[in-house]
């Protein structure tokens, strides 16, 4: 079974400063990975995700990720943040047709 | 298109009682899932289903039962309620393997 380790458990970052959230995965021969967003009192939505092709994968607001096989990474950026972006974020890997999640990671944007 | 629906959304029960927490999903998806959210933990499957009539335990089963008898709903049952099954509770559905899956807003359920 595929096994996600995210490397923070808590962000805090100020307003307009760059982020970034370390996300690795047990290797595979193939590999799906996904970053979800979950805002309080919400369930998780899709941020972005990584299937095959590019290895940088980008979302509409402002969030990228890179897909690095050598390194069995999935770390998740953007250049800068804003207030909105307070939540909670997961990594995970498909695993046939089950994803196994990272425990989060909590990023608090202050002003 | 109202996507994934779990109702209800707040519950508190007592040790030893039962109930149902429903998931209704209109995407036509066949794969639905059920997770449990504990502080610190991620997500942990509890039950999954590739579609109509085919259910599997996931990674936390226990204490859980579930039925799927059509493509639209996959109610979650707790039988005998015990303290450690106080969780938020996510249903999930996608349309085939690999795809990204689409969550419920979920329930919170607390047992006293």
């Amino acid at each position: 079974a595929q096994s996600v380790t995210q490397l923070d458990s808590q962000v805090p970052v100020f307003e307009e400063a760059p982020v970034e959230l370390r996300c690795n995965y047990s290797s595979s021969v193939s590999v799906y990975l996904f970053w979800y967003v979950q805002y309080p009192n919400q369930g998780l939505q899709l941020l972005l995700k990584y299937l095959s092709g590019s290895t940088l994968v980008e979302s509409i607001n402002g969030f990228e990720a890179e897909f690095n096989k050598s390194q069995t990474s999935f770390h998740l950026r953007k250049p800068s943040v804003h207030i909105s972006d307070t939540a909670e974020y997961f990594c995970a890997v498909s695993d046939d047709y089950k994803l196994s999640f990272g425990a989060g990671t909590t990023v608090t944007v202050r002003a | 298109n109202a996507g994934v629906t779990q109702t209800p959304k707040f519950r508190i029960l007592k040790i030893g009682q039962s109930m149902t927490l429903q998931c209704t999903q209109d995407m036509n998806h066949n794969y639905m899932y059920w997770y449990r959210q504990d502080p610190g933990m991620g997500l942990k499957l509890i039950y999954y289903s590739v579609g109509a009539g085919i259910t599997d335990k996931g990674e936390v089963p226990n204490g859980y039962n579930v039925s799927r008898s059509t493509t639209e709903d996959f109610p979650l049952r707790l039988e005998l309620a015990a303290p450690s099954q106080t969780s938020v509770y996510f249903c999930a559905s996608s349309y085939e393997n690999y795809q990204p899956q689409h969550f419920g807003d979920g329930t919170r359920l607390s047992i006293l």
